[in-house]
């Protein structure tokens, strides 16, 4: 079946820009997870939603950054006036539920560059 | 709070030689342990997992993993490396208590030489 997808898988922005980056989980699962990879900070945390309880935001690393989930499914992650160190690749996972039992399957990524 | 620190950010073998990937973990409640891998320009790839049953974890591609609580270790090996083998390796913890929230290593390169 498919996997998890994101888009877009490149985008380029101007610093002091918006940027939305979207991402559909696999049908079904009912937890989806952001998480970032810089070369300086590594593969990091930032929110996670697990069906229609309120997302955990504890890995969001300023309030720029913003992210919803809309019926369940689709997920879009907001970054509000960017900077450059806002460049990285962002990665989403979903899951069957938010349990260490279930396999977080990972999407291919946007690849975030700030100029 | 959960941590996971892999000692080496570099690792390359010959052809055909073991390989041993090294994690340490540090945990306040029963951890799950994971070890994904990341090919060039490939999205991030489970390896095998550890969710307290048996503590030697077979997983795909010929890899597993022991997992140690005296020592808090989580080492990744196999027996015969091939080159195919050659990526990025994470090691990662997660807690029940935390939603599933994955912890990351920092990664070891695995370089595979002919």
């Amino acid at each position: 079946g498919a996997g998890v997808s994101q888009s877009p898988s490149n985008k380029v922005t101007e610093k002091g820009k918006d940027v939305e980056l979207r991402c559909d989980p696999i049908s079904g699962h009912t937890a989806l997870y952001w998480y970032r990879q810089s070369l300086g900070q590594g593969l990091e945390f930032l929110i996670y939603f697990q069906g229609n309880s309120a997302p955990d935001k504890s890995g969001l690393p300023s309030d720029r950054f913003s992210a919803e989930r809309t019926g369940g499914s689709v997920s879009t992650l907001t970054i509000q006036r960017t900077q450059q160190e806002d460049s990285a690749v962002y990665l989403c996972a979903s899951s069957r539920a938010a349990v260490t039992s279930y396999e977080q399957y990972f999407g291919p990524g946007t690849r975030l560059t700030v100029t | 709070a959960q941590s996971v620190t892999q000692l080496d950010s570099h690792v390359s073998v010959s052809e055909g030689t073991p390989v041993l990937l090294r994690c340490n973990y540090s945990s306040s409640y029963s951890p799950s342990l994971f070890w994904y891998v990341q090919h060039p320009n490939k999205g991030l790839q489970l390896l095998l997992k550890y969710t307290s049953a048996a503590t030697l974890v077979k997983g795909i591609n010929g890899f597993e993993a022991e997992f140690k609580k005296s020592e808090t270790s989580f080492h990744l090996t196999k027996p015969s490396a091939h080159m195919s083998d050659a990526a990025e390796y994470f090691c990662v913890v997660s807690e029940s208590n935390a939603g599933n929230m994955l912890t990351f290593g920092g990664g070891t390169r695995l370089m595979v030489k002919p």
